[in-house]
């Protein structure tokens, strides 16, 4: 596709629950960010992937996230035992990677609500 | 990575040139400036970004001091549909978005 997509565009899901939630980058960018945005905050950085290299992790907020790039392309979050305060908007990005001055390329976000 | 401070909120009338500061006095020589601007329910969105010079797009003009410190955003002629929160980052690693300046354009 021309941009990056995330999905699913929104999600409901109830407390304990496992969600997932994936994102495809833009076609040969090699690094892939998620952020979270609560509303009415900032954007929150979570993770970053830089083609093969070991990901930054330092923003997930606790061991109940997790995320994975297969083959170096489309991403998946995965939040385990959905907490209320997990609401919010996932983003993901990616860009062409190191030694790129670039844009930063966002997808439209899934929100996600925790009854 | 560098941090960078702004204002939480300014206004600017309708035609007037918006000028967003940002301090980023931490700031290393090969980290470059970035601003991006998020309207309501929408992704953020680049705007421009420079590392010594100061640039101009279409839509902005970005202004770096000399010591690389601080920079201002200008929209030189602010519309209604510029009013979001604006978002400057210096580029380390990772790109990492503060709570940035939420912008409203007033008629």
């Amino acid at each position: 596709g021309a941009g990056v997509s995330q999905s699913p565009s929104n999600k409901v899901t109830e407390k304990g629950k496992d969600v997932e939630l994936r994102c495809d980058p833009i076609s040969g960018h090699t690094a892939l960010y998620w952020y979270r945005q609560s509303l009415g905050q900032g954007l929150e950085f979570l993770i970053y992937f830089q083609g093969n290299s070991a990901p930054d992790k330092s923003g997930l907020p606790s061991d109940r996230f997790s995320a994975e790039r297969t083959g170096g392309s489309v991403s998946t979050l995965t939040i385990q035992r959905t907490q209320q305060e997990d609401s919010a908007v996932y983003l993901c990005a990616s860009s062409w990677g190191p030694g790129w001055s670039g844009e930063l390329f966002f997808g439209e976000g899934s929100r996600l609500t925790v009854l | 990575d560098a941090k960078t401070t702004q204002p939480p909120s300014m206004d600017c009338a309708e035609g007037r040139a918006a000028n967003l500061p940002c301090n980023h006095s931490t700031i290393s020589g090969n980290e470059y400036v970035y601003w991006y601007r998020q309207i309501h329910s929408q992704g953020p969105q680049y705007i421009i970004h420079g590392l010594k010079n100061n640039e101009t797009n279409e839509m902005a003009s970005l202004i770096i001091t000399e010591d690389r410190k601080s920079s201002t955003l200008i929209l030189p002629h602010a519309t209604l549909r510029d009013t979001a929160v604006y978002y400057c980052i210096v580029l380390g690693n990772q790109f990492y978005f503060g709570t940035g300046t939420s912008l409203t354009v007033i008629p």
